[in-house]
């Protein structure tokens, strides 16, 4: 079965302060890896996918980076946070080659002071 | 373009009460079809997805959508429901060909079940 991992589960940053949060999958090989943002309200906003490693396509920008070094590893990360980079961040997985659904991790909060 | 409207930001149930969650979508053709449920401070979970055939389809914990082409709907269901449905319930669509890895998301249906 596969399993998705997201770390760390909660982060409480200062403002202009770096983040790096992570997210692991076990038990599918390359998998199409997704980043959310969810504000506190509930919409999702989709951050970044990416469909192979070391490639990665930007959907909005909201000053933040993605990267994925390995088949099942997918890293978000910005140098400088800001304020309204508050919220809830969830990493998704899919397969196939078209948009099937989506498979979630439980997310990691952030709250940036 | 895609889009997806759920047009009920919260709805109000007693438990064992019959609900239906509306969903109304955007799409040039037959798209796929999703409800997933979020329950607090927790990720997405899928209930349902409808990819073709049969427009009513079964999901997990007794729920189930009824896709309807006339009407560009894939409402969700569920006979009876319980105190721990309470959650908060996204309808999403997805392309059927030239996807572009990005499903759309509604803005969600909070759902209070009463005991």
């Amino acid at each position: 079965a596969q399993t998705i991992h997201q770390w760390p589960v909660a982060e409480i940053k200062a403002v202009g302060s770096p983040l790096s949060l992570g997210c692991t999958i076990k038990g599918k090989s390359s998998p199409n890896l997704y980043w959310y943002w969810q504000a506190t309200g509930g919409t999702l906003q989709q951050l970044f996918y990416s469909i192979t490693v070391g490639q990665v396509e930007s959907v909005v920008q909201l000053n933040l980076s993605a990267s994925r070094p390995k088949d099942d590893q997918f890293i978000l990360s910005t140098e400088k946070l800001l304020l309204s980079h508050s919220g809830f961040y969830l990493c998704a997985w899919s397969t196939g080659t078209g948009d099937y659904e989506q498979y979630f991790g439980p997310g990691t909060r952030l709250t940036v002071l | 373009a895609q889009s997806v409207t759920q047009p009920d930001a919260r709805v109000t149930v007693s438990e064992g009460a019959s609900l239906q969650l509306r969903c109304k979508y955007s799409y040039s053709a037959t798209p796929y079809l999703f409800w997933y449920v979020q329950y607090p401070r927790q990720g997405l979970q899928l209930l349902l997805k409808y990819y073709s055939g049969d427009p009513v389809v079964q999901g997990v914990n007794g729920f189930e959508a009824e896709f309807s082409k006339s009407n560009s709907s894939f409402h969700l269901r569920k006979a009876s429901v319980h105190w721990s449905d309470s959650a908060v319930y996204f309808c999403a669509v997805s392309k059927t060909s030239g996807g572009n890895y990005k499903p759309t998301f509604g803005k969600g249906t909070s759902l209070v079940v009463h005991p």
